[in-house]
């Protein structure tokens, strides 16, 4: 089946203008996560979802920072007045359960959205 | 402290050579640890599992967790140059908790 589909793959934009990144998780995966992976970092939480549940944004560095999902399918990750220091891998990846793994349910990456902020 | 400890390398090894690579994390709780590999421009790709400690083999890797020392390993044997790779380990209890990231490279 189709793994973690994420859009677009490649975003260039100016500073100050509002970006809005797309992930389509595998289906049936009610756990969706946002990271942000910068060059030669390791994974930043932003952000999770779990089905109907509210999402845990604790990993939001601003109120810059937003998204959504419909349910337990897509999620949209926007960026407001970007700046330079937004630019990063922007990586999506879900999984069956929350939190960790019950049998054999890890966590699946996109190939992420690489935002660079001019 | 952080949560999860890496060292970022970068680690060059001749094709054939035995690879190490090692975790340590801080917060006792963890009960899931996982190796990611990330090829470059793609997202990371689970690699290993293991749950609590001991070892778990496939192939020619091999995970090891030691929850005494707070310490997790991967090991791969032969390396090959389809190994050249960023390896991230992870680890979680009611959230996930990624290394930075070991750059590997395996020269032919």
């Amino acid at each position: 089946g189709a793994g973690v589909s994420q859009s677009p793959s490649n975003k260039v934009t100016e500073k100050g203008k509002d970006v809005e990144l797309r992930c389509d998780p595998i289906s049936g995966h009610t756990a969706l996560y946002w990271y942000r992976q910068r060059l030669g970092q390791g994974l930043e939480f932003l952000i999770y979802f779990q089905g109907n549940s509210a999402p845990d944004k604790s990993g939001l560095p601003s109120d810059r920072f937003s998204a959504e999902r419909t349910g337990e399918s897509v999620s949209t990750l926007t960026i407001q007045r970007t700046q330079q220091e937004d630019s990063a891998v922007y990586l999506c990846a879900s999984s069956l359960v929350p939190g960790g793994f019950v049998g054999n349910s890890p966590l699946h990456f996109g190939n992420g959205t690489r935002l660079t902020v001019t | 402290q952080k949560e999860v400890e890496q060292d970022p390398g970068p680690l060059s090894v001749p094709e054939g050579a035995i690879v190490s690579l090692n975790c340590t994390y801080s917060n006792s709780a963890f009960q899931y640890f996982m190796w990611y590999r990330q090829y470059s421009r793609k997202g990371p790709e689970l690699l290993m599992y293991t749950y609590s400690s001991g070892n778990k083999e496939d192939g020619r890797f091999t995970a090891q967790v030691d929850k005494s020392s707070k310490y997790i390993s991967l090991f791969i044997r032969d390396s090959q140059p389809s190994d050249s790779a960023t390896y991230l380990c992870a680890m979680s209890g009611n959230q996930f908790y990624f290394g930075t990231g070991t750059s590997l490279t395996v020269i032919p």
